[in-house]
């Protein structure tokens, strides 16, 4: 069956730029979590679903971050006004038990 | 304060032997869930084992163990018979959940990683 998808899977933007990023769940799970991984760190939280709503946002660095899942499936992190440091891999991950399937991720990169 | 830690930054071990991957944790609830991840270098990242804190026996996945030792909080990752294929980072983490009034938080911190390298 189908796993997690993010799109698109790198994305270079100018610094002060708006993005969005997209992931796809695995059909039927209920959770979502988004994480961003800096080169040679472990994943770092940034926000949890559990169905549409964000169930825990502390991870969000500022207010810059934002994130939405409105119908409880497809989400999409948003970052406005990007900085050079917000360049990472953002990681989407989806699970309905204690396994969270991972996608394969989106490589931002703010020049 | 770490929540993760993961002492070994990098590890070495001859294939076909067993290995173990450390990892202590820091919280205060009482009900909370152990991960463990592998992320090889295509960036993929891989579930590999569970451990729930109230689970009385040690979680087993295959080759994969996890040595839980609650009152010392600790998780380390046992990997018996090492392969080739091994060689990866390797994450431990931490789901904390707490549903109350006024505060209430459900996230999962990872540990900074160790780097399991497997020698033919």
């Amino acid at each position: 069956g189908a796993g997690v998808s993010q799109t698109p899977s790198n994305k270079v933007t100018e610094k002060g730029k708006y993005v969005e990023l997209r992931c796809d769940p695995i059909s039927g799970h209920t959770a979502l979590y988004w994480y961003r991984q800096s080169l040679g760190q472990g994943p770092e939280f940034l926000i949890y679903f559990q169905g549409t709503g964000a169930a825990d946002d502390s991870g969000l660095p500022n207010d810059r971050f934002f994130a939405v899942r409105p119908e409880g499936s497809v989400s999409t992190l948003k970052i406005q006004r990007t900085e050079r440091g917000d360049s990472a891999v953002y990681l989407c991950a989806s699970s309905l038990t204690n396994e969270q399937f991972f996608g394969p991720g989106t490589r931002l990169t703010v020049l | 304060a770490q929540k993760i830690t993961q002492t070994q930054p990098g590890m070495f071990v001859q294939e076909k032997e067993a290995v173990t991957l450390d990892c202590t944790y820091d919280t205060s609830d009482q009900s909370y869930g152990l991960f463990w991840y592998k992320q090889p270098s295509s960036g993929e990242m891989i579930f590999l084992i569970y451990q729930g804190s109230y689970d009385e026996q040690n979680a087993t996945e295959g080759r994969y163990s996890l040595n839980f030792q609650k009152a010392r909080k600790s998780a380390n990752l046992v990997i018996s018979a090492s392969q080739l294929g091994d060689s990866a980072m390797y994450f431990c983490a931490m789901r904390e959940v707490l549903s109350g009034v006024g505060t209430s938080y459900d996230k999962v911190i990872f540990g900074p990683g160790t780097s399991l390298s497997v020698i033919p």
